[in-house]
């Protein structure tokens, strides 16, 4: 079955700088790659998600990576806030079914 | 309205007992699912029903038993709680086809 592999596991930036989270994945047919965002006591929100047909994608301050090749995907934060202290989870599907998670990263925002 | 909701929020039991966390969604969606969550904020996938039929059933003790009464509802039994069984278990919903599953807010499960 799929692995997921997630580095670091805690990650502190002071506000203004980026984060950067890295995925490794192992089952070649993985093709969904989507990223959740779990603030404290709730449940994890899709914040996005790159398809295997692409190797990058942006939505404002968020951005993810595709490597297929070297089977790696990576969370690129911009501009951090605040409100961008959570725990960030990256996940690997061969079909948007069932999803396989990474072990999470949790983020600090220093003001 | 809260799109996939969950009932109870908290929940704090005795070992042995018998309990049930309901899920309900207003969505629409076709494919519903139980995840757990551990101590260690680990997600696994417990269960996944499509259109009230169980599609995934990954290694999970029979204790544990899912029940789709309709399109809209997927609940959670589980039997003979054990220590190990303390998790946050969220429900989860997608659309056929489309889309990734949107998870409801969890239900804390505290065995003691």
């Amino acid at each position: 079955g799929e692995n997921v592999e997630q580095h670091p596991s805690t990650l502190s930036v002071q506000e203004g700088d980026s984060a950067v989270i890295k995925c490794t994945y192992s089952d070649s047919a993985s093709n969904y790659f989507p990223w959740y965002k779990q603030e404290l006591g709730k449940g994890p929100q899709l914040i996005i998600d790159i398809r295997s047909n692409v190797g990058e994608k942006k939505d404002q301050r968020i951005a993810v990576t595709l490597n297929k090749t070297a089977k790696h995907f990576s969370l690129h934060i911009t501009e951090t806030q605040p409100e961008d202290s959570a725990v960030y989870f990256c996940a690997a599907s061969p079909g948007n079914e069932k999803l396989t998670f990474g072990t999470g990263t949790r983020l600090t925002i220093i003001p | 309205d809260t799109a996939v909701s969950q009932t109870p929020k908290y929940l704090v039991t005795q070992m042995g007992n018998d309990k049930s966390i309901k899920c309900e969604q207003n969505l629409g969606h076709d494919t519903m699912y139980w995840y757990k969550q551990d101590s260690k904020k680990f997600l696994k996938i417990m269960f996944s029903y499509n259109n009230k039929e169980l599609i995934i059933n990954e290694t999970v003790p029979n204790r544990f038993s899912p029940k789709s009464p309709d399109k809209a509802h997927l609940n959670l039994h589980i039997n003979s709680l054990e220590l190990g069984d303390s998790a946050v278990y969220f429900c989860a919903t997608r659309a056929v086809r489309e889309g990734l599953p949107d998870f409801g807010p969890g239900t804390r499960l505290l065995v003691l």
